[in-house]
């Protein structure tokens, strides 16, 4: 099984940069997502990390520490649009062959003017 | 343009009823995905298809059962609606190989009275 940990709510001020945190433990890692979840609509893909390392995408980032069960979430430059869930997510393998993802609780993030 | 749609987007039954949930995606993609999603709790699997006819039990499969007679369509049943089961359901597909992120539906919000 698998054990995803992220917080539950963090406000951030436009303009500013957020980390957005995410632990896990989990018996047969074979790579991490980030969502983000507007309210009422669906989760959409952020960023994907399998190995050790910082992937940049414009004003988002995401960071992977494997020996350590981490990863974290860059938002630079906030914007009010920027208000949304953000879902960590890790994959291990299923059956069948595929690689089934476990969702975190989401983080509620909340940016103010 | 990947898409996913769902049959309904709001759909309200009475307590006993047999409910049919509907995905159905264009990507040609191998795996889907039912899920359930409540405040605190976030996405739950409910269960997943990685083949046509295949399917395996997610972590809250009781009181749902699951069709994919075709690879783009995969459907959710509830035999008899109970009020416990009154949430959001998303749909999502994913490739089985490589990085194979999940595209999500727009959600179902099914309430059960």
């Amino acid at each position: 099984g698998q054990n995803i940990d992220q917080p539950t709510e963090m406000t951030a001020t436009e303009g500013a940069i957020v980390q957005i945190n995410c632990t896990y433990q989990t018996s047969g890692f074979n790579g991490l997502f980030w969502y983000q979840q507007h309210a009422g609509e669906a989760p959409t893909f952020l960023s994907y990390n399998v190995l050790d390392g910082l992937e940049e995408k414009g004003r988002f980032s995401s960071f992977l520490s494997r020996s350590k069960g981490y990863s974290y979430l860059l938002l630079k430059e906030l914007q009010m649009k920027d208000s949304a869930s953000y879902l960590c997510a890790v994959r291990d393998q299923a059956s069948g062959g595929s690689y089934i993802p476990t969702f975190g609780r989401g983080t509620s993030l909340i940016v103010h003017p | 343009d990947v898409k996913v749609t769902q049959s309904s987007r709001y759909l309200v039954k009475r307590t006993g009823e047999k409910v049919f949930l509907e995905c159905v995606q264009d990507m040609d993609h191998e795996n889907m995905f039912w899920y359930r999603q409540d405040p605190g709790l976030g996405l739950r699997l409910i269960y997943f298809s990685y083949d046509v006819k295949m399917k395996e039990k997610g972590d809250i499969p009781e009181g749902y059962s699951v069709s994919r007679e075709k690879k783009e369509r995969f459907s959710l049943i509830l035999e008899s609606a109970s009020t416990n089961q009154t949430s959001m359901y998303l749909c999502a597909s994913s490739f089985r190989e490589g990085r194979n992120e999940q595209y999500f539906g727009p959600g179902t919000r099914l309430t059960v009275t």
